[in-house]
Parts: C-alpha cells; sequence; structure tokens
C-alpha cells in the first residue's frame, strides 16, 4: 500500500530564515514524488517532483526537495523563506507499478506560516 | 501551460438540486482526470478517475449514482452532484493529466460548494 506522513501541521520560520518541510513515504516498488502548494479557496499549484535521476530536485520559487531512500523522504526546503510562501504543502507519491491511472496519495498537508 | 480551468468556483443552492461543475484543460489533452473532495483543514480525498470515453473508477465508498462524472472529450470532465444534500457541501477539485503516470497533475481552483 501507498500512504504518506507529513509529521508536522504547522511550521513556522522568519522571513528570510531557511524552511523545511517534512516527508516521509511508503511503496512498494519505485517511487513518484511530488510537491504540491494550496493557497486559500485555491486548487493545487505543483511545486516540483522525484521521478528518477539527481536526489536533489528543484521547482518553482526556489523551493527544492531532496529524495532519500534509505530514510524513505523527501522533505522540502528553501534557503530564504518569504511571507508570501505562506500556505499549505502537500507531499504526494505513487509507485511505478500497477494501473496506469495513476493515482496520486497525498499527506495531510502541512501549513507553512511565515512571519515578517 | 498546462492550465486546468474549473467552473462554478463558488455554488450556494438548495436541498434536493442538482450541481454539474466543470473541469476542463484549456492547454492540453488530459486523457486522465481525477475529482476531489476536501474538508476543511483536511487533505484532499480522492472521489474518482475517469478516462476519456470509459466510465469513470469510483473509490469505495463514493457513491456513483450520487456523484455522476463524464469524461467526454480529452479536454471536459463533469461532476454532476445529484440531489444535493447539505453533507455534500465542500470543496471540490479537479485535476488533469498529460500522458504517462509519472507527470503531474495540474489542477483546477475548487469549486466551494454549499447546500442549504
Amino acid at each position: 500500500a501507498q500512504s504518506v506522513a507529513q509529521p508536522e501541521d504547522q511550521v513556522n520560520v522568519a522571513e528570510g530564515n531557511p524552511l523545511t518541510v517534512k516527508c516521509t513515504y511508503s511503496v512498494s516498488g519505485n517511487p513518484y514524488l511530488f510537491w504540491y502548494v494550496q493557497y486559500p479557496n485555491r486548487g493545487l499549484q505543483f511545486l516540483l517532483k522525484y521521478i528518477t535521476g539527481d536526489n536533489l530536485v528543484k521547482g518553482s520559487y526556489g523551493f527544492e526537495a531532496e529524495f532519500n531512500k534509505s530514510q524513505t523522504s523527501f522533505h522540502l526546503k528553501k534557503p530564504s523563506a518569504l511571507v508570501s510562501d505562506s500556505a499549505l504543502y502537500f507531499c504526494a507519491v505513487r509507485n511505478d507499478r500497477g494501473s496506469t491511472l495513476g493515482r496520486l496519495y497525498f499527506g495531510r498537508g502541512t501549513q507553512l506560516t511565515v512571519w515578517p | 501551460g498546462a492550465v486546468v480551468s474549473q467552473h462554478p468556483s463558488r455554488v450556494i443552492c438548495k436541498s434536493g438540486t442538482s450541481v454539474k461543475i466543470e473541469c476542463r484543460s484549456l492547454d492540453f489533452q488530459a486523457t486522465t482526470m481525477f475529482w476531489y473532495r476536501q474538508f476543511p483543514k483536511q487533505s484532499l480525498m480522492l472521489m474518482a478517475t475517469s478516462n476519456e470515453g470509459s466510465k469513470a473508477t469510483y473509490e469505495q465508498g463514493v457513491e456513483k449514482d450520487k456523484f455522476l462524472i463524464n469524461h467526454a472529450s480529452l479536454t471536459l470532465s463533469t461532476l454532476t452532484v445529484t440531489s444535493a444534500h447539505p453533507e455534500d457541501s465542500s470543496f471540490y477539485i479537479c485535476s488533469a493529466r498529460i500522458g504517462q503516470s509519472n507527470q503531474p497533475q495540474h489542477f483546477g481552483d475548487g469549486t466551494r460548494l454549499s447546500i442549504l
């Protein structure tokens, strides 16, 4: 079975400081990993993905994520947070086997608040 | 690129009304579209997956007669909430994917449904 854990409901960080939003996953087979961001009353915006290749993935708005196979983690990071980064962040996973319908399994989300 | 338009953004209607929500991929052909439901401060719950020209695959516990999904073309999927009741009030989000399952899903901005 596939699953995603985002252990923190909330992350608070001061503007200009580095931020990390944690994600661990469980899949059978190789994982396809994604990060999305959601602003209030909006859909999800794609930030970045890991399929294969380099473990460090760079995405939109200065975000990056590091795939760690041994720890089954895919933490989202940004070197210097902005107030405008405040939003709800979702980690998602699917595996490379089975149905081609491509169902994603989402974490419960982490609310990031960046204060001035 | 990869824009998904969802309409309407907000619906308020009386109990017993049927409500149709449209999801369009504006600049790509979506072989697969997904419908999600999101409760306040919670993650996305997958309701169903639809492929163009075939019947939707519903997740366990989702009533297919209650939530009718039609994926008539490669750019349009519709979700009809039939005889809606207050417990159907929620935020409904669609997404669409181009081709292979390792590609990200692109999300609409959601529909806030309120049943009085």
